[in-house]
Parts: structure tokens; sequence; C-alpha cells
């Protein structure tokens, strides 16, 4: 299996901008997480997807980001407007088991976004 | 609410040493504990996963002991190699959540 990809691994873009990150989970998965990476918070759980479903959504910082799962093979994670303080990097991670299962994750390479 | 602590940040040791890296967590009640590694640039990588019933996992240079009432976690590497320099993250779940508690990480180097 070629592991969880993401899509693009960097962006760079001017704030005010939409910003459109993919994912493709393992085949097989049933949960897929979205992470946000920064120096100052580490990493922060933005939303938790099981069987296409977001069960949890908490993280995600405000109205201006949004994530979809329209089927088991793909992810995004949008945000429109971009802001410079958005910059950090973004990881996908899926895992195999049903809802609530603490199992491996794992992560993709991540997405480096830059907000200027 | 439950804490993960790493500590320290950044290591650095003569390639060949032994090594010990330390994570402590607040709450005990946990339902496992796992230890990724991160390479600059890249994606977490899982190393080891320990259940809340077990002490210790191994994984070739790797040994990772788990001791819950302390709320402590060790991982060991021996012989260290150049090639072990990354970010070493320890992470939790608790019971019935399916969301990871992490630590900051302790940045490794093995320096020639």
């Amino acid at each position: 299996d070629a592991g969880v990809i993401q899509s693009p691994r960097h962006e760079v873009t001017e704030m005010g901008q939409e910003v459109t990150l993919r994912c493709k989970p393992i085949s097989g998965h049933n949960s897929l997480f979205w992470y946000r990476q920064t120096m100052m918070r580490g990493l922060e759980l933005l939303i938790y997807f099981n069987n296409n479903v977001p069960i949890d959504d908490s993280g995600m910082p405000e109205d201006r980001f949004s994530a979809k799962m329209p089927n088991a093979s793909f992810s995004t994670l949008k945000i429109q407007p971009s802001e410079p303080r958005d910059s950090a990097v973004y990881f996908c991670a899926s895992s195999l088991g049903g809802l609530a299962a603490q199992e491996t994750q794992y992560f993709g390479p991540g997405t480096r976004l830059l907000v200027l | 609410k439950q804490e993960v602590t790493q500590i320290p940040a950044a290591l650095s040791v003569p390639e060949g040493e032994n090594l010990v890296l330390n994570c402590s967590f607040t709450d005990s009640a946990i339902y496992n504990l796992q230890w990724f590694r991160q390479d600059p640039g890249k994606g977490l990588t899982s190393l080891l996963l320990i259940q809340s019933s077990q002490r210790e996992q191994t994984s070739g240079r790797l040994n990772a002991s788990l001791d819950k009432s302390s709320g402590r976690s060790t991982l060991y590497i021996a012989a260290s190699q150049p090639g072990d320099s990354a970010t070493y993250l320890c992470a939790v779940y608790m019971d019935s959540n399916y969301q990871l508690i992490w630590g900051a990480g302790t940045k490794l180097i093995i320096k020639p």
C-alpha cells in the first residue's frame, strides 16, 4: 500500500485566498483524522471522520475551516478565506478501527501551508 | 484533563550510546500509549504501541516501557546511530476516546 497520500505537499498563498488540502487514506481504513502542527501549539486534532461521517469537529478553529469526506478514499480540508495565522503543517492520518477504536494512526507526509 | 509531558525538549548524544527518552502523563486511566517518530519535513511514523495492561514492547533496538501507576513511559534506544536523529513524540489514548493526546516531543540528535 502507498500509505496515506496528501496533496499538495507545499502551498503558498496570499491572505484571503481559498486553500484546499486533499487526503487519500489507506484503503480499508475506517477512521480519518485531520491535524494541524505548529511550533507554538504542537499537534492539534481538527476533525475526525469515521465511515465518512464527521464525528468530532470541535477542533476546527472557526467557520473559515471546513472538511468533507465524500467517500472512503478521499477527504478535503478547506480554508476560506485563508489568514497568515493559518500557516502550519496539516497532516491527514487514518486508522483501521471503528468508532472510538484506539488503534495506531498512519500519517501522511503533510501539507506545508504558508499564507502571506 | 490529561496532560502529556516530554522532557527534555532536545537531546544530543554521541553515536553508539544507549539513551532513554521520557514521557509522563497526569491521568493514569489510559487505554494505550504510543511512541512516534517524526523526521524533518515528514509525517509521523508509529514506532511502538503499549496497551495499558502491558509493561513493555520491543522492536529491534527500541524498547518502550510503561508504568501506569506512576504515569510514566520511557523509550530506550540501544546503540544509537545518526539515522536515529528525529523528533520522538509520545501520545496516549484514554478509555473510550478516539482522540490521541500528544506530548510536545523530544528532538534527538545523534552526533557521528
